[in-house]
């Protein structure tokens, strides 16, 4: 039940972009995001709901597949505070939400 | 305003022994969760609270793992017999509903010697 990220992990330079994937084997009613830093809690980024309906953070944006139960993160002109661990969330059944395997951003500069 | 408050920051129990861990949501919020995270993993749910009510339990590994949340508000997650697996940062989230952003605590580590 657990969603699925890829990459596990990705190294950027200032400045560059990156996307990271998420993928489910259930339908969706709904997909978070969240970044969590060592040792700290996860954060909010962003939540995309099933018929297009989108909240969340004004420098990062995200895409929402219901047909493929796919959501991707977008993170454009990277910054060093965007290192961390990125988890999507999802809920498919309106009770469970589960988290996904995680990818390690790490950006240098 | 306050966010989610979990205490004890740490505890350090010796195998076999019972443990409480407590959860104060923010305000308002209906919904709460559990999850443990194992170093290096992303959060595994526990269980899921509307309310009063466990609406989901079915993340709980045993039952030596029982959560309460008489009056809606304070959670408490409770380990019978804790084993060395147990081991983790148990964290607790609170939301105004599952499609709502979560709000983490800093969560309580666990250690089970």
């Amino acid at each position: 039940q657990q969603p699925v990220q890829s990459p596990q992990a990705v190294i950027l330079r200032e400045g560059e972009d990156a996307v990271i994937n998420c993928s489910s084997s259930k339908a969706l009613y709904s997909v978070h995001w969240y970044r969590q830093k060592h040792g700290e809690a996860p954060v909010f980024l962003m939540i995309l709901l099933k018929g297009g309906e989108q909240k969340g953070h004004e420098k990062i944006s995200a895409s929402f597949n219901e047909k493929k139960q796919q959501s991707s993160l977008y993170l454009t002109a990277s910054q060093l505070s965007y290192s961390g661990t990125y988890f999507c969330g999802t809920d498919s059944t309106g009770n469970q939400f589960y988290f996904g395997t995680g990818t390690s951003l790490t950006v240098i500069p | 305003g306050a966010g989610v408050s979990q205490t004890p920051s740490n505890k350090v129990t010796e195998k076999g022994k019972y443990v409480e861990l407590r959860c104060d949501p923010i305000s308002g919020h209906t919904a709460l969760y559990w999850y443990r995270q194992s170093l290096g993993q992303g959060p595994e749910f526990l269980i899921y609270f509307q309310g009063t009510g466990a609406a989901d339990d079915s993340g709980l590994p045993n039952d030596r793992f029982f959560a309460v949340r008489p009056e809606g508000s304070v959670s408490t997650l409770k380990i019978q017999r804790t084993e060395r697996g147990d081991s983790a940062v148990y964290l607790c989230a609170s939301s105004l509903s599952i499609s709502s952003p979560l709000h983490f605590g800093n969560g309580t580590r666990l250690t089970v010697t």
